[in-house]
């Protein structure tokens, strides 16, 4: 089946380390974003890439660097300098202009302890 | 950054009730208009993506709205069921940008 898949769901990550979200895609889309949601918040896009080895910073991108490598992948990596890493984090792709639909992944809640 | 306001942020109902709620984005250089359907524990799922004025789209019980020269968008559901019950987010597409973005979304909570 065609879809979208983020792993893991849940992640517990120690202050000061660098850790790394995935997201895979088998659609066949060109764009891949990602997006975090806080409590009362929409979600704010972090970074997004419509094309293979090329990206592009969102509103919040401080303190992430994405990678994309392969049109299927688009790894987010929170690191040690984002101030407040606790989050919802979803993953979308979707064909190259935004006049359809996007496809979401089911998550990845990431809490730092 | 662009602002997209949704209205109410939440809104509890009776099944058999009908409700709509309401995105308003800037009208200034729109390119697409997104409603997204969020049911907890779920991901969120396309409704409709609109991209002319005056637009209305259907599915089931569900219709919207677009008027981009005044830059709001209305969403409808007709005869609310509890399975209806979830958060409906819009997102705004700006044209020349590659950045959908999301309002906060309206929670629908449809009492049986």
């Amino acid at each position: 089946d065609g879809g979208i898949t983020q792993s893991p769901k849940y992640l517990f990550r120690k202050e000061g380390q660098n850790v790394t979200l995935s997201c895979e895609q088998n659609l066949n889309h060109d764009a891949m974003y990602w997006y975090r949601q806080d409590p009362g918040q929409g979600l704010r896009l972090i970074y997004y890439s419509q094309i293979v080895n090329d990206f592009q910073k969102g509103d919040i991108a401080e303190g992430y660097s994405v990678s994309r490598e392969k049109k299927e992948s688009f790894p987010l990596t929170v690191t040690s300098a984002q101030k407040n890493p606790t989050a919802f984090y979803l993953c979308a792709s979707s064909f190259s202009r935004l006049n359809t639909e996007a496809f979401f992944g089911q998550g990845t809640r990431l809490t730092v302890v | 950054i662009l602002n997209v306001e949704q209205s109410p942020q939440s809104l509890h109902v009776q099944e058999g009730d009908s409700t709509n709620f309401t995105c308003s984005f800037p009208s200034s250089n729109f390119y697409a208009l997104h409603w997204y359907r969020w049911e907890t524990a779920k991901s969120p799922e396309a409704l409709f993506v609109m991209t002319l004025n005056g637009d209305e789209k259907k599915k089931g019980r569900i219709s919207a709205t677009l008027n981009t020269k005044e830059g709001y968008s209305y969403l409808y559901i007709k005869g609310s069921q509890p399975e209806d019950s979830a958060t409906y987010l819009c997102a705004f597409l700006q044209g020349g940008s590659e950045k959908l973005v999301f309002g906060k979304g309206t929670k629908l909570t449809v009492n049986p």
